[in-house]
């Protein structure tokens, strides 16, 4: 079953913050932050793999909440290459979603000067 | 250089056709992927092979025939186009982790538009 993203979309200016979250309705055995520009491939920001692990990159970081089955992206101090649709990507334990990364429907994030 | 590949990155053709995608990896892993991304921006799986063996085959109608000679290459075939299919079709891989089930960082080729007339 997909995660669910919040917002949809989101509008800033630079130097603003944003939260993502993803939640799931299904045990979480890892969950993944990949952002897509316009017409480009996603790329992958990083991975949380243990509840309440907390990771960053650069001004970008993340935690995942085991419990919750939840996981949320920070984005601190955007700037303008902040901009693109970023999708969560969560990984089951087992059964059906064994091995298999599913998406949420992304989040488009646009910044502004 | 780049990492995953794919060719070609447009494809226009009519209702009815078959046509190919391939992808090839230079980055060593083991694990490779399909992904159909429609419209809306909705990503999401079709197939992944590790190791040339196919674990992961979502419901995907049976004109889409993916074929790994070896592990740095994925291809995908798909006879008799429709209209629905008309999406961009990324490649992707990775490294190990299948047999933990543990999905790893994944790298995704440009992506091929399909666009059917």
């Amino acid at each position: 079953q997909q995660p669910v993203q919040s917002p949809q979309a989101v509008i800033l200016r630079e130097g603003e913050d944003a939260v993502i979250n993803c939640s799931s309705s299904k045990a979480l055995y890892s969950v993944h932050w990949y952002r897509q520009k316009h017409g480009e491939a996603p790329v992958f920001l990083m991975i949380l793999l243990k509840g309440g692990e907390q990771k960053g990159h650069e001004k970008i970081s993340a935690s995942f909440n085991e419990k919750k089955q939840q996981s949320s992206l920070y984005l601190t101090a955007s700037q303008l290459s902040y901009s693109g649709t970023y999708f969560c990507g969560t990984g089951g334990a087992g059964g059906t979603s064994y091995g298999k990364l599913t998406f949420g429907q992304g989040t488009i994030l646009t910044v502004h000067p | 250089d780049t990492a995953v590949s794919q060719t070609p990155k447009y494809l226009v053709t009519q209702m009815g056709n078959d046509k190919s995608i391939k992808c090839e990896q230079n980055l060593g892993h083991d694990t490779m992927y399909w992904y159909k991304q429609d419209s809306k921006k909705f990503l999401k799986i079709m197939f992944s092979y590790n190791n040339k063996e196919l674990i992961i085959n979502e419901t995907v109608p049976n004109r889409f025939s993916p074929k790994s000679p070896d592990k740095a290459h994925l291809n995908l075939h798909i006879n008799s186009l429709e209209l629905g299919d008309s999406a961009v079709y990324f490649c992707a891989s990775s490294q190990g982790g299948f047999r933990t089930g543990l999905v790893q960082p994944q790298h995704f080729g440009d992506g091929t538009r399909l666009s059917i007339l």
